[in-house]
């Protein structure tokens, strides 16, 4: 069974400062996609990233990218010139592609508040 | 719709009443997950579907749990008995995996239940 692991609960970052948030995750399979997602307050969940297990190149997002070790199986995500708005919680997120499944594992996240 | 839809948002309900949830996903998603997230916490696996395949109930934590989807469209959770162990936000998402297209899960804004 794949699992994801977040191992910081909490982390905060001062205004304009980059911030790092880690995960890494177990799988026997080769072919997988790896997610970031946001949750506000509002709950609802946001998108940030995502990595195509197969691409070698580290996906970026505008302020957002990711430091993807397939070997190491490490998957962690910088935040630069961080802002207000980022303040949220920070999941992890595993789907196996393997067989035609789509099954989507999260780690526990961590829980980033940006500092005025 | 244009989203996942869920319904109700907030559930109050006696200690021992059954309780169902509905899921409306995507229209063309072919996997659909039920999480659940207690107050502060991660997100808990509870069952996936895929397409006709036999669904993955391996994080549904009880037999007062159980799913149903017909095809690839509503999806209902329901509770049996309910507990108050089982306040929470229950998240539903849907996704279809397409080689051509980046793969993402959407979110529905989740039912609040609250078991007194």
């Amino acid at each position: 069974a794949q699992t994801v692991t977040q191992s910081q609960p909490e982390m905060s970052v001062q205004e304009a400062e980059t911030v790092t948030l880690s995960c890494t995750y177990d799988t026997s399979e080769n072919n997988y996609y790896l997610f970031w997602y946001k949750q506000p307050p509002s709950r609802q969940m946001i998108l940030v990233i995502r990595q195509e297990a197969y691409k070698q190149q580290n996906a970026t997002e505008n302020r957002f990218s990711v430091n993807f070790q397939k070997a190491a199986k490490s998957f962690s995500l910088k935040i630069s010139d961080s802002q207000l708005g980022d303040t949220a919680m920070y999941f992890c997120a595993f789907m196996n592609l393997q067989g035609g499944s789509e099954k989507l594992v999260f780690g526990k996240g961590t829980k980033l508040t940006v500092n005025p | 719709g244009a989203g996942v839809s869920q319904s109700p948002s907030n559930k109050v309900t006696e200690k021992g009443k059954d309780v169902e949830l509905r899921c409306d996903p995507i229209s063309g998603h072919t996997a659909l997950y039920w999480y659940r997230q207690r107050l502060g916490q991660g997100l808990e696996f509870l069952i996936y579907f895929q397409g006709n395949s036999a669904p993955d109930k391996s994080g549904l934590p009880s037999d007062r749990f159980s799913a149903e989807r017909t095809g690839e469209s509503v999806s209902t959770l329901t509770i049996q008995r309910t507990q108050q162990e089982d306040s929470a936000v229950y998240l539903c998402a849907s996704s279809r995996w397409d080689r051509d297209l980046n793969t993402e899960a959407f979110f529905g804004q989740g039912t609040r239940l609250t078991v007194v």
